[in-house]
């Protein structure tokens, strides 16, 4: 079946630092890739989407592209602040979504 | 928009009684989701409705789950004969039922205690 593999956490850097968080997956078909984001004490919110090979989602300065040649939806973001701390999952599907397990990432002043 | 709202946050039972947890989705949010999360894990899909009729379950939803949502607002999920197997967080999401790859708005869950 469909399946979503995340690197594991935690992750710590320190601010102003280069941030990539793995993602691949497994799937029938040609799925919609997302990230969504829970930061401490809050529901899950989704980051950003992709929705076809070669998309490149993006939003607040976080960026993952959909390579359908890799099978994946790596999340890149060039300068992570204190405030980016917060657990981050890939998904795939449309409505109903399958989610990695998760990469607690920790910023640092 | 208020969000999507879930009562209530915290629930802790004794295993084998039942607990029922309600879900409150976006105003004409067409769709709602249940999910199941553990500690360290993401969230499990278990059920999702259109409107009233619930389209799909998940084989982890055994005979003791059972969720409605019967005038296609609110939603309820059901568990009976709780075991502590059943410990987890329970989320909801909605989302319009516009789109195949729209987003979905979660809540904030209901954290399960089974003792």
């Amino acid at each position: 079946g469909d399946s979503v593999t995340q690197m594991e956490g935690p992750v710590t850097l320190s601010e102003e630092a280069f941030l990539t968080i793995n993602c691949t997956y497994t799937a029938t078909g040609y799925p919609s890739l997302f990230w969504y984001v829970q930061y401490p004490g809050e529901g899950l919110q989704l980051l950003l989407k992709a929705t076809k090979a070669d998309d490149k989602g993006s939003n607040k300065g976080f960026e993952a592209t959909y390579r359908k040649e890799t099978t994946s939806f790596h999340l890149e973001k060039g300068s992570v602040q204190v405030s980016d701390s917060a657990v981050y999952f890939c998904a795939l599907g449309g409505g109903k979504l399958i989610f990695g397990q998760g990469t607690e990432l920790s910023v640092k002043p | 928009d208020t969000g999507v709202s879930q009562d209530p946050r915290h629930k802790i039972t004794k295993r084998g009684q039942n607990v029922t947890f309600r879900c409150d989705p976006i105003s004409e949010h067409n769709r709602l989701y249940w999910y199941r999360q553990t500690l360290g894990q993401g969230p499990e899909f278990l059920t999702y409705f259109q409107n009233e009729a619930q389209l799909e379950k998940s084989r982890l939803l055994s005979d003791r789950f059972s969720a409605e949502r019967p005038k296609g607002s609110f939603s309820t999920l059901e568990i009976q004969r709780t075991e502590q197997g059943d410990s987890a967080m329970y989320l909801c999401a909605s989302s319009p039922g516009s789109e195949r790859s729209e987003k979905l708005f979660f809540g904030s869950g209901t954290q399960l205690s089974v003792l």
